[in-house]
């Protein structure tokens, strides 16, 4: 079983949909968890870190379920900028070494 | 704030040659930083944690003979990938952790070096 999974995709949307992405996680330990965005041939950027209370910023709400080991991330009036791919990311450990899942892609259509 | 760079972003190099990427840390700390290699359609793989006045904590895997990594002081970290082949060809990516006390674990990344081995 892989660390972090993801559902690659692609997800096609249209423009003004709502879209959610899970990921689930293997290691219970795990302590900390990030949505990142990348667009292609880009280094990842920090959409957002998710914390247990869960945490809201604008359009994209995210969500972490520590029982069942998944967090997820909700989009909501999606926008043609919103294309990317969404990286699924866990740390662990003292130096926080996290693990990347294989990103989900969206792809918004007008 | 938090910015990474990386240098260069992009390499072609002969088999057989040595190339070297520096990340640099432009407006924080970084005792820690990362290395990961990046292919075509698969995630982010962590290659090697650099810490800064230590050696390097290289993944199972990654022959730290042939991926030399130096972090000279906490804002500068190499990556020198020994006698490249074609199969090292490549999108290596650093990341480094803000030092300061209440900085939380996000990594910041750089913006990647795209390496083609001929």
């Amino acid at each position: 079983r892989k660390e972090v999974e993801q559902d690659p995709g692609p997800f096609n949307v249209p423009e003004g949909a709502t879209v959610a992405f899970n990921c689930t996680y293997s290691n219970s330990a795990s302590q900390s968890f990030f949505w990142y965005r990348q667009d292609c041939r880009k280094e990842p950027k920090l959409l957002m870190s998710v914390y247990s209370s869960g945490n809201e910023d604008g359009r994209f709400t995210a969500q972490l379920n520590r029982a069942s080991q998944y967090i997820s991330l909700l989009i909501r009036d999606s926008k043609l900028s919103d294309s990317a791919t969404y990286l699924c990311v866990v740390g662990t450990g003292g130096y926080q070494k996290v693990t990347f899942g294989i990103g989900t892609k969206l792809q918004v259509i007008p | 704030g938090a910015v990474v760079s990386q240098h260069p972003s992009r390499v072609i190099c002969k088999s057989g040659t040595s190339v070297k990427i520096e990340c640099r840390s432009l407006d924080f700390q970084a005792t820690t930083m990362f290395w990961y290699r990046q292919f075509p359609k698969q995630s982010l793989m962590l290659m090697a944690t650099s810490n800064e006045g230590s050696k390097a904590t290289y993944e199972q895997g990654v022959e730290k003979d042939k991926f030399l990594i130096n972090h000279a002081s906490l804002t500068l970290s190499t990556l020198t990938v020994t006698s490249a082949h074609p199969e090292d060809s490549s999108f290596y990516i650093c990341s480094a952790r803000d030092l300061k006390v209440g900085s939380s674990y996000e990594q910041y990344f750089g913006p990647g070096t795209r390496l083609t081995v001929t």
